[in-house]
């Protein structure tokens, strides 16, 4: 069985550039959901995408977008970088809609740093 | 909204001490309990989780969890902790819908 796997690991990037953040599903889960993790936070929810549709956004603006593919992998895309964009960037997958019974199978995560 | 609320930031204690972390939540509905582990350099991992049934639930590590719904509580407990239990150890919530609501975190640190 494989895990979640995030790509980059670290990512050093200009304020105002835009950024792409990949993750591949653990085998067999249809659900993607990423979170932001600030230095000394707990992550926060951005978004989810189940059957390639995003189905629910936390509170984060437009230029976070993102992606799922035919075999539910998943891409995270920010635009117009700024410095509090600073993260680490967890991607997160489950088999069921909201994980009930499931629970939630966690990547390592990307290190965004904006400067 | 539903929302975390984790009682300490960082707690210290020695090898063989018996640890218990606090959670409370905020949710107005039924909701699915879970506590998540991260070690230095890791993902998250999960520890354990209640949706229903006993409110004494057993998780990896020798770790339990216990939910008080009178109390909007799900406390985190170890008997006896060792070196290796050193991490970050987060609790979470989701009700009917998508989402985790993340406490902060605490950070436990063991000494040998």
């Amino acid at each position: 069985e494989t895990g979640v796997t995030q790509s980059p690991t670290h990512l050093i990037k200009t304020r105002g550039q835009q950024v792409t953040l990949r993750c591949s599903s653990q085998s067999g889960h249809n659900t993607v959901s990423w979170y932001q993790q600030a230095l000394g936070q707990g992550p926060q929810f951005i978004f989810q995408y189940y059957r390639e549709e995003e189905n629910g956004r936390g509170n984060f603006p437009p230029r976070f977008s993102g992606l799922q593919f035919p075999n539910y992998s998943s891409e995270l895309n920010v635009n117009a970088l700024e410095l509090d964009d600073s993260a680490l960037y967890l991607c997160a997958s489950s088999l069921a809609y909201t994980g009930t019974g499931y629970g939630y199978t966690f990547g390592s995560g990307t290190r965004l740093t904006v400067v | 909204a539903q929302s975390v609320s984790q009682h300490n930031h960082h707690v210290i204690l020695s090898e063989a001490a018996s640890l218990e972390l606090g959670c409370n939540y905020s949710y107005g509905g039924t909701v699915n309990l879970f506590w998540y582990v991260q070690y230095p350099g890791q993902h998250l991992q999960l520890l354990l989780k209640y949706f229903s049934g006993d409110p004494l639930v057993k998780g990896i590590k020798g770790f339990e969890a216990e939910f008080i719904k009178s109390k909007f509580s799900f406390n985190l407990r170890k008997p006896s902790v060792q070196w290796s239990d050193t991490a970050e150890y987060f609790c979470a919530v989701n009700g009917n819908d998508y989402k985790l609501s993340f406490g902060a975190g605490t950070t436990v640190t063991v000494r040998a």
